[in-house]
């Protein structure tokens, strides 16, 4: 495998469910990130990675938690989510965070919440 | 803050037809700017892209100039396909340190 890969493609998810979503990178990075993408709405950073130390949260609901065991594996653990929820959500690697790197991007988990 | 703006979609040209999507820019100092493109059903690409002032990125027959003084970074390309079709987002992370910044997307549509 090469690049950033993401488990699983496609999620469907009751409101009272956990799951998490699964991200690793094959790029020898250490930064890794979490972005939502809506419908018609710009994408939105929600956690940031480096060396395995969480740098940022953008004010994202407790109902989502950010796990980063490694420099390569990153998850989104998501429990008690809201139909709002639904979305596609994406993951993205970069040497470090703090810097101009250029951001490599996993196909992202289309998760649905009914 | 820093922002990206770019033109409104959906922009739908007929094969062969040259492409220009615009971007402009708000940042503090001196941002690398991106261009990413989405395809039906997938993650985001990275496209192009540059790092300093008059530095041209390509790629593909895309091609992009960060151009300081009208803060911009309009993607081009002299004749576009059918597979060209997706979502084009144009992006910077500024020199501080900060995230990347995404504009709104602009979906293109390319018709035989």
């Amino acid at each position: 495998e090469t690049g950033v890969t993401q488990t699983p493609r496609h999620l469907v998810m009751g409101m009272t469910n956990k799951k998490s979503l699964k991200c690793e990178q094959h790029l020898g990075h250490n930064a890794m990130y979490w972005y939502k993408q809506s419908a018609k709405k710009p994408l939105e950073l929600m956690f940031v990675y480096n060396f395995k130390e969480q740098t940022e949260n953008n004010s994202v609901p407790s109902r989502f938690s950010p796990e980063c065991p490694n420099s390569s594996h990153l998850f989104l653990h998501l429990h008690t989510l809201q139909p709002e929820d639904s979305a596609l959500y994406l993951c993205a690697s970069s040497q470090v965070s703090g810097s101009t790197d250029t951001q490599y991007f996993g196909p992202g988990t289309r998760l649905t919440v009914l | 803050g820093d922002s990206v703006t770019q033109m409104e979609g959906p922009v739908t040209l007929s094969e062969e037809a040259f492409l220009t999507i615009n971007c402009t820019y708000t940042a503090t100092g001196y941002p690398s700017l991106f261009w990413y493109v989405q395809y039906p059903g997938e993650g985001l690409q990275l496209l192009l892209k540059a790092t300093k002032a008059d530095d041209k990125g390509s790629n593909k027959g895309f091609e992009a100039t960060y151009r300081k003084e009208t803060t911009s970074f309009h993607l081009e390309k002299g004749s576009v396909q059918v597979s060209d079709s997706a979502v084009y987002f144009c992006a910077l992370i500024n020199n501080a340190g900060n995230m990347l910044t995404f504009g709104g997307g602009t979906r293109l549509m390319v018709k035989p």
